[in-house]
């Protein structure tokens, strides 16, 4: 089967850094992606790893340990327009086609 | 460039009543996605089309749900005979290629605004 795990909020102030991780299990496993979502938006992408290491991409990393089934996406000099929904999301082989198995998000909210 | 769109924003319907939703994807991506979203809820994966071939309907949570895409591009989602739980945000993907086993793109789906469908 396929479970995504990824803790529900977070919080945060506006110039740090915040981690927000994600583990899986899944059969096929075939590429992760990490989505922003803000309220009432479509989720936007942000990264996918399909080899373990970091990628880095300005202000937002993402990490991925497939033996792990383990991934972070690495917020820095975060921002007020961060506040959003981080969407972790895996490509199954096993599942139809190219579908994602998304998590259930990760609400974050940057305070001043 | 025109992105994935999706029609109608909103929808609210009585219970018992069928519903049609539409989406547009980007020009030239072959692969479509439905996915819904409840309140709370991760994006759950519901049927996927992959040009002409036969789709993917395993997501799909009863026989009250069917999906049609006609000519590869515009697709449609009809539930039939509405019941409360079906009220969520049903949001259209599309990717450039979504061929199965394919791994030399990481076939990045581009999502649609998404239709709010609300069951009274």
């Amino acid at each position: 089967g396929q479970n995504i795990d990824q803790p529900t909020e977070m919080t945060a102030t506006e110039g740090a850094i915040v981690q927000i991780n994600c583990t899986y299990q899944t059969s096929g496993f075939n590429g992760l992606f990490w989505y922003q979502q803000h309220a009432g938006e479509a989720p936007t992408f942000l990264s996918y790893n399909v080899l373990d290491g970091l990628e880095e991409k300005g202000r937002f990393s993402s990490f991925l340990s497939r033996s792990k089934g383990y991934s972070y996406l690495l917020l820095k000099e975060l921002q007020m327009k961060d506040s959003a929904s981080y969407l972790c999301a895996v490509r199954d082989l096993d599942q139809a086609g190219t579908a994602l198995i998304f998590g259930k998000g990760t609400t974050l909210s940057v305070s001043s | 460039g025109a992105g994935v769109s999706q029609s109608p924003s909103n929808k609210v319907t009585e219970k018992g009543k069928d519903v049609e939703l539409r989406c547009d994807p980007i020009s030239g991506h072959t692969a479509l996605y439905w996915y819904r979203q409840s309140l709370g809820q991760g994006l759950e994966f519901l049927i996927y089309f992959q040009g002409n071939s036969a789709p993917d309907k395993s997501g799909l949570p009863s026989d009250r749900f069917s999906a049609e895409r006609t000519g590869g591009s515009v697709s449609t989602l009809t539930i039939q005979r509405t019941q409360q739980e079906d009220s969520a945000v049903y949001l259209c993907a599309s990717s450039l290629v979504g061929v199965w086993g394919d791994r030399s793109s990481y076939n990045e789906q581009f999502f649609g605004p998404g239709t709010r469908l609300t069951v009274l």
